[in-house]
C-alpha cells in the first residue's frame, strides 16, 4: 500500500492567492482528516469525513477554508484567498473502520504564503 | 470540546535511562488515546496507543499507562537510544478512529550520549 499520498509537498503562493491542498486516503479507509501544524498552535482538527460525508468542520478557522471529498480516494482543502498566516504544514490522515482505530498520516504540505 | 495537557514541553535524558512523558485530558468520554512520534520534517508516526477499557499496554521498550479517574496517561519508554530523539505527542478522542484527534502540544525528547 503506497500510504495517505498529499500534493503538493511544498507550495509557496503569494498573500490573496488561491490555494489547493490534495490528499489520497489509504484504499479501504472510511475516515479522512485535515490537521494543521504551527510551531505556535500545534496540530490542529481542521475537518474529517466519514464516507466522503463532513462530520465536524468546527476547527476550520475561516470562511476562507473550505473542503470537499467527491469519493472515497479523493479529498482537496481549498484557501482562497490566502494569508501568511495560513502558513503552516497540512497533514491529511485517514482511519479505516471497523472497530481499528489508529490513524495514518500523509508526508505533509508545507504551504507558505508570502 | 476536549482538551489535552503535555509535558515536560523539553526532555533530556541520558542514553540508556528511561523517559516519561505525561498527558491530561479533560472530556471523560474519550475513549483511545494515541502516543506519535514525529521526526524533524516527517510525518507524524503511530508508536503505541491505549483504549479507554485497558490500563497499560507496553510494546518492547515502549509502555502506555492510563488512569480513567484522574484522565491522565503517560508514555514510558525505556533503555533509550539515540534514535528515540523527536518530538512526541499524545491525542485523545472519543470516538475512535472515526472521529478528530486532539494533540497535546508535544515533548522535545533529546538523548544524550
Amino acid at each position: 500500500d503506497a500510504g495517505v499520498i498529499q500534493s503538493p509537498r511544498h507550495e509557496v503562493t503569494e498573500m490573496g492567492q488561491e490555494v489547493t491542498l490534495r490528499c489520497k486516503p489509504i484504499s479501504g479507509h472510511n475516515s479522512l482528516f485535515w490537521y494543521r501544524q504551527t510551531m505556535m498552535r500545534g496540530l490542529e482538527l481542521l475537518i474529517y469525513f466519514n464516507n466522503n460525508v463532513p462530520i465536524d468542520d468546527s476547527g476550520m478557522p475561516e470562511d476562507r477554508f473550505s473542503a470537499k471529498m467527491p469519493n472515497a480516494s479523493f479529498s482537496t482543502l481549498k484557501i482562497q484567498p490566502s494569508e501568511p498566516r495560513d502558513s503552516a504544514v497540512y497533514f491529511c490522515a485517514s482511519s479505516p473502520s471497523g472497530g481499528s482505530y489508529e490513524q495514518y498520516f500523509g508526508p505533509g504540505t508545507r504551504l507558505t504564503v508570502t | 470540546g476536549e482538551n489535552v495537557e503535555q509535558h515536560p514541553s523539553t526532555l533530556s535524558v541520558q542514553e540508556g535511562d528511561s523517559a516519561v512523558i505525561k498527558c491530561t485530558y479533560s472530556d471523560s468520554a474519550s475513549n483511545y488515546f494515541p502516543w506519535y512520534k514525529q521526526e524533524l520534517g516527517k510525518r507524524p508516526q503511530l508508536i503505541i496507543d491505549i483504549r479507554s477499557n485497558v490500563g497499560e499496554k507496553k510494546d518492547q521498550r515502549i509502555a502506555v499507562t492510563l488512569n480513567k479517574t484522574a484522565k491522565h496517561f503517560s508514555l514510558h519508554i525505556t533503555e533509550t537510544q539515540p534514535e528515540d530523539s523527536a518530538v512526541y505527542f499524545c491525542a485523545a478522542t472519543s470516538g475512535g478512529g472515526a472521529d478528530g484527534l486532539t494533540f497535546g502540544k508535544g515533548t522535545h525528547l533529546i538523548i544524550q550520549p
